[in-house]
């Protein structure tokens, strides 16, 4: 079975623009989360979807959105970019039923300079 | 709110044993255990869930303790391929919170020969 899947692996962007990071998650995963990851602070959860539905909400501003599509995969968008948002974000899919693992992608490198 | 993990880092020879603990201030239904070799993906490696048995992962081992809100991870007679950052999830008992696993800041083990 093919892993999880993001794209794209790096990003470098300038102040004050906008990304979009993809994530296609495990065949047969209907839950994608998002994570920031930046040292020293852990993975930070952003949102997670289900059923293109987005259940859980994590305590970032509203310039972080994303979406779920039919076919399960998620897509991730930040705007007006701040030096702050430097990271990896990573996205897991899993089961969503019985408190199944999450499955983690590589993740996207996303330098703002 | 983030769970507390303990001790912030670990160096140890191979062959000896290492305990990481995880702490929540917040009624927990399941702990998962994930490990994180430099420049890859959180790998998952336990979930232990309330009411449930000590489960094990070849010679790691994890409980969890309801009424502290607490768990352990013990790795014995630890190999060089155990190094990595360890994060534990927590998910609290609310059934709408299920899916939003909130990770500690990690804990560094480091193996060497």
């Amino acid at each position: 079975k093919a892993g999880v899947t993001q794209t794209p692996r790096y990003l470098i962007k300038t102040r004050g623009q906008q990304v979009t990071l993809s994530c296609s998650p495990i065949s047969g995963h209907r839950s994608v989360s998002w994570y920031q990851q930046t040292p020293g602070q852990g993975l930070q959860f952003l949102f997670e979807y289900f059923s293109e539905t987005q259940r859980n909400k994590g305590n970032f501003p509203g310039r972080f959105s994303g979406r779920q599509f039919s076919n399960s995969r998620s897509e991730m968008n930040v705007s007006t970019l701040e030096l702050g948002d430097s990271a990896l974000y990573l996205c897991a899919s899993s089961l969503a039923t019985g408190y199944s693992p999450l499955h983690f992608g590589n993740g996207t490198r996303l330098t703002v300079t | 709110q983030q769970p507390v993990q303990s001790p912030q880092a670990v160096i140890l020879r191979e062959g000896e044993d290492a305990v990481i603990n995880c702490s929540s201030s917040k009624a927990l239904y399941s702990v998962h255990w994930y490990r994180q070799k430099h420049g890859e993906a959180p790998v998952f490696l336990m979930i232990l869930l309330k009411g449930g048995e000590q489960m094990r992962h070849e010679k790691i081992s994890a409980s969890f303790n309801e009424k502290k809100q607490q768990s352990s991870l013990y790795l014995t007679a630890s190999q060089l391929s155990y190094s990595g950052t360890y994060f534990c999830g927590t998910a609290g008992s609310s059934g709408g919170s299920n899916y939003k696993l909130t990770f500690g800041k990690g804990t560094l083990l480091t193996v060497n020969p």
